[in-house]
């Protein structure tokens, strides 16, 4: 098992440019989030799906999108990139809510300038 | 929603000494309370948890104990090595909704 996958690695992006993170998972889990984390703090959660079909909102969604089709692939969609977006991102996948372990990927660094 | 604070932000101890991090939530409904390592470049990954129905559980050099009732819980390494020197962080989840992370201790190993 490849586990939690990410793509790319790192990026940079212009001031309103568009982006898509992908991240894969081969667990077969019906749960994944995308995290943020800034130099510093902890992890903010952006948004999550407990399903494929299914998404809500975490703590600090605005300014991304997300889509889950398939049980393995939720991708996240940046539109009109903004300094503040800058950041470390992860992406985690987990069995169940009450199964416990979060899974995570390697993240992808991105820098808006 | 859940609120996580984690103390202290930095810790430095001597090789084979003991290190503690201690984190508190904030709500009650909370039930499940992982701790992460994470090192340079990588993403967290998982190293204890705890329910809500246990109040200590140990795996080898690492323990954590929780207190529901003052909502607060810890992490307690033992025989530190140069290998625990990381970023841990504690966290907090009560649903489906992902967890609540605290901002992380940066533990650092003197030799």
């Amino acid at each position: 098992n490849a586990g939690v996958t990410q793509t790319p690695k790192f990026r940079i992006l212009k001031i309103g440019q568009s982006m898509t993170l992908q991240c894969t998972q081969d667990m077969n889990h019906n749960y994944m989030y995308w995290y943020r984390q800034d130099p510093g703090m902890g992890l903010k959660l952006i948004y999550y799906s407990v399903g494929a079909g299914i998404t809500d909102k975490g703590e600090v969604p605005n300014g991304y999108n997300v889509s889950r089709s398939t049980t393995e692939d939720f991708p996240l969609r940046l539109e009109l990139a903004a300094p503040s977006q800058t950041s470390v991102y992860f992406c985690a996948s987990s069995y169940s809510a009450s199964s416990g372990e979060q899974y995570f990927g390697p993240g992808t660094r991105l820098t808006v300038t | 929603g859940e609120n996580v604070e984690q103390h202290p932000s930095t810790l430095s101890v001597q090789e084979g000494d003991s290190a503690v991090i201690k984190c508190t939530y904030s709500d009650s409904a909370s039930n499940y309370f992982p701790w992460y390592k994470q090192e340079l470049g990588k993403g967290p990954q998982l190293i204890i948890d705890i329910r809500s129905n246990v109040g200590e559980k140990k795996d080898q050099r690492i323990a954590v104990t929780l207190n529901k009732t003052a909502k607060h819980f810890s992490l307690h390494i033992t025989e530190t090595q140069p290998e625990d020197s990381a970023v841990y962080f504690c966290a907090a989840r009560g649903g489906a909704d992902g967890l609540t992370f605290g901002k992380g201790t940066h533990l650092i190993i003197q030799p």
